[in-house]
């Protein structure tokens, strides 16, 4: 099965840069998309097809991929980016199916 | 604003079936451009996609949950449905009903709904 891998946990100040990779095979042919989950609310979209920003989602998270692996960056974090972040990719070559990575716990410090 | 809304049972009994409806308001399901999903999350762990349909019934299944998922639509009443049979102890978790495409992703969710499974 497809398995898109990220770090456990992310620590960051405030004001300063976060970064979340996601690494799995062949995901340079793949859109990424990334979450932010925080307890006891439902997921909000924060960047889908790599590198897109939904409409209302501050221009301080952005997208990026590179070979098999992308990257969610926060920069200037705040105290309100303390979430969990899940990267996600649709596995059109298989079973045909959503796959979800393994989720970063990201802490302001 | 597209807003979607899960219902059913908070509480199911191991072996028993789970039934799930989201109800969808703002857009319609019969519009064809989107697909609906179920996502959940146990306590402590990550999300899990379950599968998803469209309004002309294909339908697309999480392989490890597949033999126990059935996921179906209602576009008169702008409702989709899971139906998660055989369930343990392990499909304990928040599910939640979402609006999705493989080129956008998830952009709207309902506010998830705790389905606990025990006797």
């Amino acid at each position: 099965s497809f398995v898109l891998t990220q770090p456990p946990s992310v620590s960051v100040a405030p004001g300063q840069t976060a970064s979340i990779t996601c690494g799995g095979d062949n995901i340079g042919d793949k859109a990424v998309h990334w979450y932010q989950k925080k307890p006891g609310q439902a997921p909000v979209l924060v960047i889908f097809y790599d590198s897109d920003r939904p409409s209302g989602i501050p221009k301080r998270f952005s997208g990026s991929k590179s070979g098999n692996t992308a990257t969610l960056t926060l920069s200037r974090v705040e105290a309100g980016d303390e979430a969990d972040y899940y990267c996600q990719v649709w596995d059109g070559t298989g079973d045909h199916y959503f796959v979800f990575g393994t989720g970063t716990k990201v802490t302001i410090l | 604003q597209v807003q979607l809304q899960e219902s059913g049972p908070g509480l199911v009994k191991p072996s028993q079936t789970l039934s799930l409806t989201c109800t969808v308001s703002g857009d319609s399901i019969s519009s064809g451009i989107y697909y609906w999903s179920w996502v959940r999350q146990p306590a402590g762990k990550g999300l899990e996609w379950i599968g998803r349909i469209h309004t002309t019934g294909s339908t697309n299944y999480n392989p490890s949950l597949k033999s126990r998922v059935t996921i179906s639509v209602d576009s008169s009443k702008n409702q989709f449905s899971l139906k998660l049979s055989s369930v343990t102890a392990t499909d304990t978790a928040v599910y939640f009903c979402a609006r999705e495409s493989v080129y956008s992703g998830a952009d709207f969710w309902g506010q998830g709904t705790l389905v606990s499974v025990a006797s």
